[in-house]
């Protein structure tokens, strides 16, 4: 089973300003790393698939890089509505498919 | 727009079974496989399995192999989880999830179904 593991767990971040967190895969996953967005009693929302194609309708301020083991989501120009936990999920080995653990972004 | 509708709150006990369905709406059915994950309170996410809709084949995660069978009823557009022998772990929020054209992730997901297992 690949484990991913998100860095860090929670990030605080001004308004405006860009938030940058990690997502590392235990082993090779290509570039088959997805990130979704859940807000508190929502369902997750895809955000970015193939590591850094951004799924449609979603603003290009959420962007994504990495490839092989380690991966980045990055959110420019943050809004309060960006205020979420944000989920990595690799889809190249499996089963089963893995989720990481999150990374909660508070706007300060 | 597309939608996955799934039924309400269960309650269960100890070794008891649930059911819980996705009704999807607004895409054919048939041209997409249904995922099904869960997420414990303040937990991730945790894949449990799929099916492939037009075949009915399915593979489980080796986590619920004797406890988990997925089904789907084509002509009501539903996919089912049924999971048996709960455990006061299996308290969760169950989401339905379809299958992106881009691979196994997933780019509609409905609302969630919260199954509390409690005695």
């Amino acid at each position: 089973e690949i484990v991913m593991t998100q860095s860090p767990a929670t990030l605080s971040v001004s308004p405006g300003e860009t938030a940058t967190f990690s997502c590392r895969a235990s082993q090779f996953v290509s570039n088959n790393l997805a990130w979704y967005q859940q807000k508190p009693g929502q369902a997750p929302r895809l955000l970015i698939y193939g590591a850094s194609t951004g799924a449609p309708g979603i603003p290009a301020r959420f962007s994504g890089s990495g490839y092989g083991t380690e991966f980045t989501l990055t959110i420019s120009s943050l809004q309060s509505e960006d205020s979420a936990i944000y989920y990595c999920q690799q889809y190249d080995t499996w089963p089963p498919l893995t989720f990481g653990g999150g990374t909660k972004v508070e706007i300060k | 727009q597309v939608q996955l509708m799934q039924s309400g709150a269960e309650v269960k006990k100890p070794g008891a079974s649930v059911r819980v369905s996705c009704q999807a709406s607004a895409y054919s059915f048939t041209d997409y496989a249904m995922h099904w994950v869960r997420q414990a309170p303040g937990q991730s996410l945790e894949w449990m399995g799929w099916i492939n809709i037009r075949t009915g084949a399915t593979e489980y995660s080796q986590t619920f192999q004797d406890r988990l069978t997925i089904t789907r009823d084509t002509s009501a557009s539903t996919a089912y989880l049924d999971l048996s022998s709960l455990k006061f772990e299996d308290t969760a929020i169950y989401f339905c999830a379809r299958r992106s054209v881009y691979g196994n992730l997933f780019d509609y997901w409905g609302q969630g179904t919260l199954v509390t297992v409690s005695s």
